[in-house]
């Protein structure tokens, strides 16, 4: 069945580091794969989205790329703020299994000053 | 604002109490859903629903029951509260029609639920 497996965390990275946290998936059909971020206390928030391979997400500074010929959905950030410090899940949607979503277990991410 | 409000935030319950955690959208979505976060699990689905009338089983419905009668909310009911069944549930939504919104769940702010 579709799942994804993500890097374990917690992360811990120094204000301005280059940030990598890394993503694969196993899907029967064609997904969509998908970035989330989750701040303390809070609900998901979308963080970007790619809906083909070779397609990059980007949103406020964070990108990833759909390589489908390594089933990967990295997501780097190239100088993180203390503002990034959260738990980052990444997910697929495979319309194979009526669009249901599948998450990794998150990877929590702390950054400091 | 638009978007998924859930009630209550916390709540504390005994063994063998039932209670419903609340959800409603205001966005029109078709499609809800119930997941629970644990710690080292990720999200697990609970139950989903794609339209008024419509539900159907997660991943791990047991001790869990839904209902659709409208299109703008989704009770989660625990009908005999569990200690298995402390963690913190998150309903979501997302249209199924096309466009740039399309295949995105939008998530409420969380519901933490402890059982004694």
């Amino acid at each position: 069945g579709d799942s994804v497996t993500q890097m374990e965390g917690p992360v811990t990275l120094s204000e301005e580091a280059f940030l990598t946290i890394n993503c694969t998936y196993t899907a029967t059909g064609y997904p969509s794969l998908f970035w989330y971020v989750q701040y303390p206390g809070e609900g998901l928030q979308l963080l970007l989205k790619a809906t083909k391979a070779d397609d990059k997400g980007s949103n406020k500074g964070f990108e990833a790329t759909y390589r489908k010929e390594t089933t990967s959905f990295h997501l780097e950030k190239g100088s993180v703020q203390v503002s990034d410090s959260a738990v980052y899940f990444c997910a697929l949607s495979d319309r194979g299994t009526g669009n249901q979503f599948y998450f990794g277990t998150g990877t929590s991410l702390t950054v400091i000053p | 604002n638009a978007g998924v409000t859930q009630t209550p935030k916390f709540q504390v319950l005994k063994t063998g109490q039932s209670m419903t955690l609340q959800c409603a959208q205001d966005m029109n979505h078709e499609y809800m859903s119930w997941y629970r976060q644990d710690p080292g699990m990720g999200l697990r689905l609970i139950h989903y629903s794609v339209g008024a009338g419509i539900t159907d089983q997660g991943e791990v419905p047991n001790g869990y029951n839904v209902s659709r009668s409208t299109t703008e909310d989704f009770p989660l009911r625990l009908l005999s509260a569990a200690p298995s069944q402390t963690s913190v549930y998150f309903c979501a939504s997302r249209t199924r029609t096309g466009g740039a919104g399309a295949n995105v769940l939008t998530f409420g702010a969380g519901s933490r639920l402890t059982v004694l």
